[in-house]
């Protein structure tokens, strides 16, 4: 069973404007969630995380949102940039135990 | 700057055959970690170590063994391939002893098992 989910597969924005990536989860004991973002032929980088006593983290253009009654969180990019090109992963961890990665979304930022 | 290496970058393999995956990190982690990226699945956790000579199970280990004989080097092996384990391995390493600490990835093996 997938316990976090990114529905989207793919996304794509035109530069500038912002970018929503969505991940859900299941879990109701996960507390804390991070992203991370994938170039080809490279390994995931951290991008940012949030923990569930907080409902917003920001980081520059990156903003990370969680809703923790709809077990939803969003990562926000403004503005989209073409080097946010990438594949952007969520993962959650509950009390600590081993991460839970999403499918992946794949971001396309058109100039 | 952290830096974790992987052996081959592109690996092909027959069915049957003994295969080690080799990752070495130069940042003194304590945990290290194996993954494989499967389209559609996301990354899954095959195996991690949180010191020397100790291992844990992920969520997928069947099929797959792993060696930690020093600090900075964590083998995957896989005891007989078969070509259900073609997919894109990534090695991992954090710091503390914590799951929250950031993972620092390297930069994957993609091996095909025919």
């Amino acid at each position: 069973d997938q316990q976090v989910k990114q529905n989207s597969p793919s996304l794509s924005v035109q530069e500038g404007r912002i970018s929503i990536l969505n991940c859900d989860y299941t879990n109701s004991m996960f507390d804390y969630f991070l992203w991370y973002k994938k170039y080809p032929a490279e390994g995931p980088t951290f991008l940012i995380s949030i923990s569930s006593i907080k409902d917003k983290n920001e980081d520059g253009r990156f903003t990370v949102f969680l809703n923790k009654s709809a077990k939803h969180l969003s990562l926000h990019i403004v503005p989209s940039q073409p080097g946010d090109s990438a594949v952007y992963f969520c993962a959650a961890s509950a009390g600590a135990q081993k991460l839970v990665f999403g499918q992946g979304t794949r971001l396309t930022i058109n100039p | 700057d952290v830096k974790v290496t992987q052996s081959s970058r592109y690996l092909v393999k027959r069915t049957g055959e003994k295969v080690f995956l080799e990752c070495v990190q130069d940042m003194d982690h304590e945990n290290m970690f194996w993954y494989r990226q499967d389209p559609g699945l996301g990354l899954r956790l095959i195996y991690f170590s949180y010191d020397v000579k100790m291992k844990e199970k992920g969520d997928i280990p069947e099929g797959y063994s792993v060696s930690r004989e020093k600090k900075e080097r964590f083998s995957l092996i896989l005891e007989s391939a078969s070509t259900n384990q073609t997919s894109m391995y990534l090695c991992a390493s954090s710091p503390g002893t914590s799951w929250y600490d950031e993972q620092f990835f390297g930069p994957g093996t993609r091996l095909t098992v025919l």
